[in-house]
């Protein structure tokens, strides 16, 4: 069973809307989360890291926020973009060579 | 851009088959990491190499072998290929050795297919 879950599994949202994806994780110890873009038929872009003492962190329209108690994680997009139509992928490190990823949520922004 | 390359961008191989998938790290970025990603699935962990030395695998057989070169360039060798071994490969190159806050850079990937 995959230990990091992220839902929805894809959200479609028109133009100028706001989101939020859900990153849930089971993975222990913790070292960090990242959350990752991922355009279609290209490799991940990283958008944002927190460690244990983070509790959110912005990066332009994009703003992660992390519940190190609960293991819970989430991605918000403020007022979305076309160019936003990309998979969004949780990223939970337990180690320097234990990185377990999500699934990814697929999001479609439509005009 | 990240600044990885990966080639070829697209391969076909038959079953049985080896393969040499590359790519060329950022300049001055000691560690590089493989990923395999399934169609619709995160990304799993191969291994990793820090200045040449393989120090992290994951849940990979010996058939899935590595080098990494003084160029910041590296490989991954696939040997005895398998139908389930069609994936998008990524190399994801770092500064460090993977620490808690080192950003990795990802390549664009090689689309493997095996038939």
């Amino acid at each position: 069973k995959n230990q990091v879950e992220q839902s929805p599994q894809s959200l479609i949202i028109l133009e100028g809307k706001n989101c939020t994806l859900q990153c849930n994780y089971t993975v222990s110890p913790f070292s960090n989360l990242r959350w990752y873009k991922q355009d279609t038929g290209r490799g991940p872009v990283s958008l944002t890291i927190m460690t244990f003492s983070e509790n959110t962190k912005s990066n332009g329209r994009y703003t992660a926020t992390l519940d190190a108690d609960t293991k819970q994680s989430s991605l918000h997009i403020t007022a979305s973009q076309l160019s936003d139509s990309a998979s969004y992928i949780c990223v939970v490190s337990a180690g320097i060579h234990d990185m377990r990823f999500g699934a990814g949520t697929r999001l479609t922004v439509k005009p | 851009e990240t600044g990885v390359t990966q080639s070829p961008t697209h391969l076909i191989k038959t079953r049985g088959q080896q393969v040499t998938l590359r790519c060329s790290s950022q300049s001055g970025h000691n560690t590089v990491s493989w990923y395999q990603q399934a169609l619709g699935q995160g990304p799993q962990f191969i291994f990793q190499y820090y200045r040449e030395e393989e120090n992290g695998r994951g849940n990979f057989p010996p058939r899935f072998s590595g080098l990494q070169f003084p160029n910041y360039s590296s490989e991954l060798n696939v040997n005895a290929l398998e139908l389930d071994d069609s994936a998008l490969y990524l190399c994801a190159s770092s500064l460090l050795a993977g620490g808690p806050t080192d950003t990795q850079y990802f390549g664009p990937g090689t689309r493997l297919t095996v038939l």
